[in-house]
């Protein structure tokens, strides 16, 4: 598609339950970023993906958190276990190359809500 | 550690005046830095990119330019419309690991008033 593709918009959990987010990432882009935006304009990088490998995971809170880009499926952030402080917009962007020319492009976000 | 600090305040300004918003990066020199754009409830969106050998970047009524001797980058937008009306965020990459994934400044908030 042209443009990335963010599921569900919005994901209800209460605490300690799991959470899956989806994203589908522009044809032919080959890497995925995961972001996490807490209160109104902080953003966190949590990991990327070159096609289906870890490209960098080092914003990755490893307990709890996890993701994969499997080869014609839509990558997946999980977080086992939510907590309250999960409570945040996680967008998944994606780019054709994160070479000085990595624009990144972004879908509209999952808002999840930790209750 | 690096750190990016933009206006946090809110900038208002009328209809056709020239709105500027201001970057400012320490602790480090990034290769390059982006501007987006971003609605409530939607994702940023790419505006501009600048190099750091590149002093000023125009695209329509926006002009970025990167100073590296201030670390500061400044982002214009002329005859302003309301349209124009959203969150901008600063977004050079992360340190020099050229993974690609950007650190965030918190954003500005333009208001262009009719």
């Amino acid at each position: 598609g042209e443009e990335v593709a963010q599921t569900p918009k919005h994901l209800v959990r209460g605490e300690g339950q799991k959470a899956k987010l989806y994203c589908a990432p522009i044809k032919g882009h080959s890497y995925v970023f995961w972001y996490q935006q807490v209160l109104k304009n902080e953003f966190k990088f949590l990991i990327s993906f070159q096609n289906e490998n870890v490209f960098d995971e080092t914003g990755m809170p490893k307990e709890r958190f996890s993701a994969k880009c499997l080869p014609n499926s839509p990558c997946s952030l999980e977080i086992q276990a939510t907590k309250l402080e999960d409570s945040a917009v996680y967008f998944c962007a994606s780019s054709r190359s994160t070479v000085q020319r990595g624009i990144q492009y972004f879908g509209a976000g999952t808002r999840l809500s930790v209750l | 550690s690096q750190k990016i600090e933009q206006n946090s305040e809110a900038l208002n300004i009328q209809e056709g005046k020239t709105a500027t918003l201001t970057c400012n990066y320490t602790n480090y020199s990034p290769a390059y830095l982006q501007w987006y754009r971003q609605d409530p409830g939607r994702g940023p969106v790419f505006l501009l990119l600048i190099r750091e050998n590149e002093k000023e970047k125009r695209k329509e009524r926006l002009k970025v330019t990167f100073d590296t001797t201030l670390k500061q980058s400044l982002f214009h937008i002329t005859a302003s419309q309301p349209a124009d009306s959203a969150t901008y965020l600063c977004a050079p990459p992360w340190g020099s690991s050229n993974t690609g994934k950007l650190i965030f400044g918190q954003g500005t908030t333009l208001q262009v008033k009719p």
